[in-house]
């Protein structure tokens, strides 16, 4: 099993500033089947970013991903008041699992 | 537009079992993949299994392998995840979630629904 590790847990930012949230897999991420997601409470996660890189319809381009292998990027350019959330990586190759997931919170 | 409808809160007994449904509308139901993910409360999110309903057969995290059934009804469009010998610990939200990559089991989990909360509770 592929192990994800998303750090920092928490991240305390202003909105307009800029966020970078990390995952680090324990193996190779298979032809970069990784993405991101975004939860806010009591919603479901909703897919922001595929393919490490590729943006899912609909997203806004403030969200960027990046990285391959076993080390992984999300990059918020500047933050809106809707980022406040949660957010998951997750490795779709055979048997899927998810980080630990970093809350970016208001600071 | 993909929707995803699942059913209601449920409550159950420590050693019973639940089934919770997946409805799917819009798109092609047999050919991508319906997923189930579970989160405890508070905590973070977990695979549990999936299936590609045109294939048949489901492939299921090892963690819950025995215990865990996952089955379609092509005829409604309906995915179920059953779960057995509940404990106190599979307290969680159940969500179903569908890729969007054709006949694939490595596609993003790209819809989902609104999660089912399911209570083990004596």
């Amino acid at each position: 099993e592929i192990v994800l590790t998303q750090s920092p847990g928490t991240l305390s930012l202003s909105p307009g500033e800029r966020a970078t949230l990390s995952c680090r897999a324990s193996q190779g991420v298979s032809s970069s089947y990784l993405a991101w997601y975004q939860q806010k409470p009591g919603q479901a996660p909703r897919l922001l970013i595929y393919g490490a890189s590729s943006r899912a319809t609909g997203i806004p381009d403030r969200f960027s991903g990046s990285g391959s292998g076993t080390d992984f990027t999300l990059t918020i350019s500047r933050l809106e008041p809707e980022d406040f959330a949660v957010y998951y990586c997750q490795q779709y190759g055979s048997s899927p699992t998810f980080g630990g997931g970093t809350k970016v919170e208001i600071k | 537009q993909v929707q995803l409808v699942q059913s209601g809160a449920e409550v159950k007994k420590p050693g019973s079992s639940v089934k919770v449904s997946c409805k799917a509308s819009g798109g092609t139901f047999s050919s991508y993949a319906i997923n189930w993910v579970r989160q405890a409360p508070g905590q973070g999110l977990e695979w549990m299994g999936g299936i590609i309903p045109m294939f048949g057969k489901a492939n299921y995290a090892q963690k819950f392998q025995g215990r865990v059934t996952i089955t379609t009804d092509e005829s409604t469009s309906t995915a179920y995840m059953e779960l057995s010998s509940l404990r106190s610990e599979d307290t969680a939200v159940y969500y179903c979630a569908r890729g969007s990559l054709y006949g694939s089991y490595f596609s993003p989990f790209t819809y989902w629904g609104q999660g089912t909360l399911v209570t083990v509770s004596s």
